[in-house]
Formats: C-alpha cells, structure tokens, sequence
C-alpha cells in the first residue's frame, strides 16, 4: 500500500541555518502531497502542497518539489527562525479515495 | 469562510469514566469528517471518518466510537476510557466541492485527553 517515510528526529539547527526534511512515499497512483506543520499545542496547518511531477509548493519561505523519479517532497527553507520550531508532517493523498496517509513527523527544534 | 471547532480543549478524566468530544464545521455542507489522535512525541492515527450523516468508518478497533447526528457535527466518544486513551485529539474536515485536485484537510485545534 501507500505509504509515507520521514526523516527522524528532532532536527535542532540554529537561527538562520539551512534546514532540509526528507519525505519519500510509495504510490501506485498519482497522489498529491502535503507538507503539514503542527506548532506546540496546536493542530495542524496545511503549509504547501504540490499535486503533479516538478510542481513546486512554496510558503512562508518553506519549498518542496515534487519529484517523481525520487518520489521525493522535502522540505526546504533557507533561513530557519525560531518561530519555525514545530512538527513537520509529510502526507500524499490518493486521488481515488479521500484519506491522507501520513508521515510520523518531525520535530524540528530552532535555537536562538 | 469554512471554520471548526472543538470541544472541550482539554480534560482530565479518571480511567473507567465515559468520554465525549464535540467537532463541529461552519460554512460548508455535506464536509468528509475526521477524527484523529495524535499519541505523545507521535505521529497521527486515523481513527474514524464520515461521509454523511449516519454513516462512520471505523479505522481501528478499539472502546471508541464515533457518531455524526447531523451535517457539520461529529462526535467521539468512549463509555470506559483506558490510560492509553491519553492523547492529543484532532478533528479535521474536507471539503469535496472545493478538491481541486488536492485533498486538503482542515484541523481543528484538538482536545488534549488525559486519563488517570
């Protein structure tokens, strides 16, 4: 079945140090995918999505292309701050059905 | 503008104790209704889901249920909660009309439980 590996963590960088989540997934589809961020105490938010090969979804400075022959979605930024420590969660959705199958989450910790 | 809402926001309840979490969705009709539990320092369980009234699926099987009296209402509930019940509780929707090709899940905040 599908199914959706992150890289472990937490992830602890310093203030404007580059940051890169690895999402891979297997489908036999063509999903869609999703990065989703989590702040402490919150639910989750829907940070950027891509549905098609070489899309890329871009916000709040966060990147990830979706790369069909890696079947690959990191999760990229520039510049971290610290507002930006939260867990990360890599997801891709089927289009024949309407769940999500998700990754297990990274925490990503940013130091002043 | 679509928004949901659960409730309580956290609750502390004794093992044994009967357990009910509210979700409701504003600004949209006919919305697939989700529940999820988020276990400390992990990922998200699928735990049931909706397509209409009346109508839930049941991901795992375990002393929860879940039922959907009307539209934009679904509700979680237990009739003796065990300690591993503890968890961070999310309800999501998503909207069929507005897919667009992506299937796109609104969260609510979540209902922190935690049994004694």
């Amino acid at each position: 079945g599908d199914s959706v590996t992150q890289m472990e963590g937490p992830v602890t960088l310093s203030e404007e140090a580059f940051l890169t989540i690895n999402c891979t997934y297997t489908a036999t589809g063509y999903p869609s995918l999703f990065w989703y961020v989590q702040y402490p105490g919150e639910g989750l938010q829907l940070l950027l999505k891509a549905t098609k090969a070489d899309d890329k979804g871009s916000n709040k400075g966060f990147e990830a292309t979706y790369r069909k022959e890696t079947t690959s979605f990191h999760l990229e930024k520039g510049s971290v701050q610290v507002s930006d420590s939260a867990v990360y969660f890599c997801a891709l959705s089927d289009p024949s059905n309407y769940q999500l199958i998700w990754g297990a989450g990274t925490k990503l910790i940013i130091k002043p | 503008s679509q928004t949901i809402h659960q409730w309580p926001a956290t609750l502390v309840q004794p093992v044994g104790s009967p357990l009910s979490l509210e979700c409701t969705v504003e600004g949209t009709s006919n919305p697939n209704l989700y529940w999820y539990r988020q276990a400390a320092g992990r990922g998200l369980q699928l735990l049931f889901y909706s397509v209409g009234i009346g109508q839930i699926s049941s991901e795992v099987p375990q002393n929860l249920s879940a039922s959907r009296p009307q539209d934009r209402q679904f509700i979680l509930s237990s009739k003796k909660l065990l300690l591993s019940d503890s968890g961070f509780y999310l309800c999501a929707w998503l909207n069929l009309r507005r897919l667009s090709g992506a299937n796109v899940l609104t969260f609510g905040a979540g209902s922190r439980l935690t049994v004694l």
